[in-house]
C-alpha cells in the first residue's frame, strides 16, 4: 500500500498569501495518479486537482498542482477567505489511498 | 447537476447492522464506478468501498467481509449493507462518484454525507 505523507499539519497563514502544501508518497505514483480535495467544516470535500496538475471544472487558477514520482505540491498562489480549509492528497495509481490532511488557518 | 443524498445512517449497537443509500442524478449512473468513502469525527478520509459500471467490487480491508455494496441502475441508486459494525466502524458515510477513466477511482462529485454511529 502507498502510504501518503502531508506537511506541514497546520500552515498558518495571511489572506494574499502563498500556500505550499506537500504530499510525499511511499512509493512512486503511477502516471502521475494523484489528486488534492478541499473540505470545508461541515461539508463534504470537493475535487480540486487530479493527474496531479489539472485543475478540476470550475476551480479557480490560484490553486495549481505539481510534481511527479514521489513528491508532489499544491500551490495556492494568493489566498481568498474562502480558502482556509483542510486539503487532501490522493493517489489513484495502485489501489487508492489519501493522505493525512493539511489544515490552511488564518494566522 | 450532479447530485448525491445519502441516507439510511443512524445509531447501531456494536455487532448490528445498517444500511445505506445514495441517490444519485444528473449524470448517467449507469456508466461509472460508484464509491463510498468515510470519516471518523475529526480524522481524514477513508476508503471503504467502489462498484464498478460493471458490477465488479472492491473493499477496503477494513471491511471486507463485514460490509457489501451494490447498485440499482433502474433506480440510480448505490447501496452499502453494513453488519458486524464496530466503534470504528463510527464515521460519516459519503457517497461519491468516479470521475472516470482510470483503473482506481478518484472522485469529482460527493454527498454530503451521513452520519454512522455505532454505540451500545
Amino acid at each position: 500500500e502507498i502510504v501518503l505523507t502531508q506537511s506541514p499539519g497546520t500552515l498558518s497563514l495571511s489572506p494574499g498569501e502563498r500556500a505550499t502544501l506537500s504530499c510525499r508518497a511511499s512509493q512512486s505514483v503511477s502516471s502521475t495518479y494523484l489528486a488534492w480535495y478541499q473540505q470545508k467544516p461541515g461539508q463534504a470535500p470537493r475535487l480540486l486537482i487530479y493527474g496531479a496538475s489539472s485543475r478540476a471544472t470550475g476551480i479557480p487558477d490560484r490553486f495549481s498542482g505539481s510534481g511527479s514520482g514521489t513528491d508532489f505540491t499544491l500551490t495556492i498562489t494568493r489566498l481568498e477567505p474562502e480558502d482556509f480549509a483542510v486539503y487532501y492528497c490522493q493517489q489513484y495509481g495502485s489501489s487508492l489511498t489519501f493522505g493525512g490532511g493539511t489544515k490552511v488557518e488564518i494566522k | 447537476e450532479v447530485q448525491l443524498l445519502e441516507s439510511g445512517g443512524g445509531l447501531v449497537q456494536p455487532g448490528g447492522s445498517l444500511s445505506l443509500s445514495c441517490a444519485a442524478s444528473g449524470f448517467s449512473f449507469r456508466n461509472y464506478a460508484m464509491n463510498w468513502v468515510r470519516q471518523a469525527p475529526g480524522k481524514g478520509l477513508e476508503w471503504v468501498s467502489t462498484i464498478t459500471s460493471g458490477g465488479g467490487t472492491f473493499y477496503a480491508d477494513s471491511v471486507k467481509g463485514r460490509f457489501t455494496i451494490s447498485r440499482d441502475n433502474s433506480k440510480n441508486t448505490l447501496y452499502l449493507q453494513m453488519s458486524s459494525l464496530r466503534a470504528e466502524d463510527t464515521a460519516h458515510y459519503y457517497c461519491a462518484k468516479d470521475r472516470g477513466g482510470t483503473y482506481f477511482p478518484y472522485f469529482d462529485y460527493w454527498g454530503q454525507g451521513i452520519l454512522v454511529t455505532v454505540s451500545s
